[in-house]
Formats: structure tokens, C-alpha cells, sequence
């Protein structure tokens, strides 16, 4: 069965240093999202990619990140410069093959520590 | 504002008994994905069970089903013959169509021997 795949698994980064999360969506989806969990909190949501653009993001999702889709397979979230509080856990999701199920399907996470 | 709301932020369960996590949501859509997730210590979000609201029938995935309340904005969850690996936080989720998911706070499973 496909699934979104996230690398890496775990990331340890110092703080004001630069941090690329990569996520590989299934085939043929066309919508993408970020999401993040603080550890004891809930998930929340970050931002939706659609057509090459953000379609939504949260307030969270301040001027120090940012998301890709550099190739037709990677789909890439960045922060520019780390602080403390972004250490969590990142969710990568897609969804909606056209004419089919808008469904999200959730990748594994990648733990970000910043130290 | 869509929300999701788990009233009960610990449960505990005997192992081989039955327990149920309680969710209900807000919404004005009639078209929308509800979600159960677990999450064990590795913090993976692994899919127990989903439901689409315009299907009547309770969703069931072996050992784990769903009441599902439409009317009532209501997602139970209902796990049988518990397990030691059942043991994990909960997460009810909902989803309107091509939009972002919603999560609740989580509920935190016990499962005593």
C-alpha cells in the first residue's frame, strides 16, 4: 500500500540554524500539509499546498518557515533559523488523487530537537 | 469555529475488558472524515479506525468500532478485549473536506494487567 514517507526520523539542530524536513507524498496526490505537535500537546495543523502554492496556512507559520516542492516527488518544509520552542514533532500529510478521496494520509514524523 | 473535543484526558482499562473514548466535535458541513489515531511513545500517528459522515454504519476494524452520532456531533470509540499494546494516546480527528484536519487534545490509555 503507499504511504508518505519522512526523512529524517530524528533531527537534532542548534539553535538559529537552518533545518530542511523532507517528506516524499504519495504518488499522484495532489494536496499537501504540514502539521506539528509540541510534546503533551495536540497536533496542530501548519499549512496546505495545492498547484505549486500555499492554499492555507496557520498563524504559526511565521516568515521563518517556509515550504517547497522542488521536484515532482519531495516536498519540503524549512526553517530558517530554529528556536527552542520549534523543537516537536513534524507530521507530513497528502491526499486527493483526482476524483477520489480527499482522505489525508499521514506520514511517520520527524522529532526536531533544537538545543 | 470547527473544534474537537475528548472530555476525558485519562482513561484506564483492565486487559480483555472493553473500553470507550469519548469525542464530539462542531461543525456545519455535512460532508467530513472523522479519524481515530494512536499514538504510542515513538510518536508515529497510526490510523485505528475512520468513519465518513455520510455513511450510517458504524465503522468497525476488529477489535476497535465506532459510534457514530451524526445528530449529535459524537465519535466514540470503543476498543474490546483490551491489550497490553493498546496502551497509547488517543486522538480524535475530523476532517472536512479538502481542508486541514482537526485533532482533539487526546486521551491517554492505560491498559492494566
Amino acid at each position: 500500500e503507499p504511504e508518505v514517507t519522512q526523512t529524517p526520523s530524528h533531527q537534532v539542530t542548534q539553535m538559529g540554524q537552518e533545518v530542511i524536513l523532507r517528506c516524499v507524498p504519495i504518488s499522484n496526490h495532489l494536496y499537501f500539509y504540514w502539521y506539528r505537535q509540541i510534546l503533551g500537546q495536540k497536533v496542530e495543523f501548519l499549512v496546505s499546498f495545492y498547484n505549486n502554492e500555499i492554499s492555507e496556512k496557520s498563524e504559526i507559520f511565521d516568515d521563518q518557515f517556509s515550504v517547497e516542492r522542488p521536484d515532482g516527488s519531495n516536498f519540503t518544509l524549512k526553517i530558517r533559523s530554529t528556536k527552542l520552542e520549534d523543537s516537536a514533532m513534524y507530521f507530513c500529510a497528502s491526499s486527493a488523487l483526482p476524483q477520489s478521496s480527499y482522505e489525508q494520509y499521514f506520514g511517520p514524523g520527524t522529532r526536531l530537537t533544537v538545543t | 469555529a470547527q473544534t474537537v473535543t475528548q472530555s476525558q484526558p485519562e482513561m484506564s482499562v483492565q486487559e480483555a475488558e472493553t473500553v470507550t473514548l469519548s469525542c464530539t466535535y462542531d461543525t456545519s458541513e455535512s460532508d467530513y472524515y472523522l479519524f481515530w489515531y494512536k499514538q504510542p511513545p515513538s510518536r508515529q500517528m497510526i490510523l485505528v479506525i475512520r468513519q465518513e459522515a455520510y455513511k450510517q454504519q458504524n465503522a468497525t476494524e476488529n477489535r476497535f468500532s465506532v459510534n457514530f452520532q451524526k445528530a449529535a456531533k459524537s465519535f466514540s470509540l470503543k476498543i474490546s478485549d483490551s491489550q497490553l499494546g493498546d496502551a497509547a494516546m488517543y486522538f480524535c480527528a475530523y476532517q472536512p473536506s479538502y481542508d486541514k484536519v482537526i485533532f482533539g487534545p487526546g486521551t491517554s490509555l492505560s491498559v492494566i494487567p
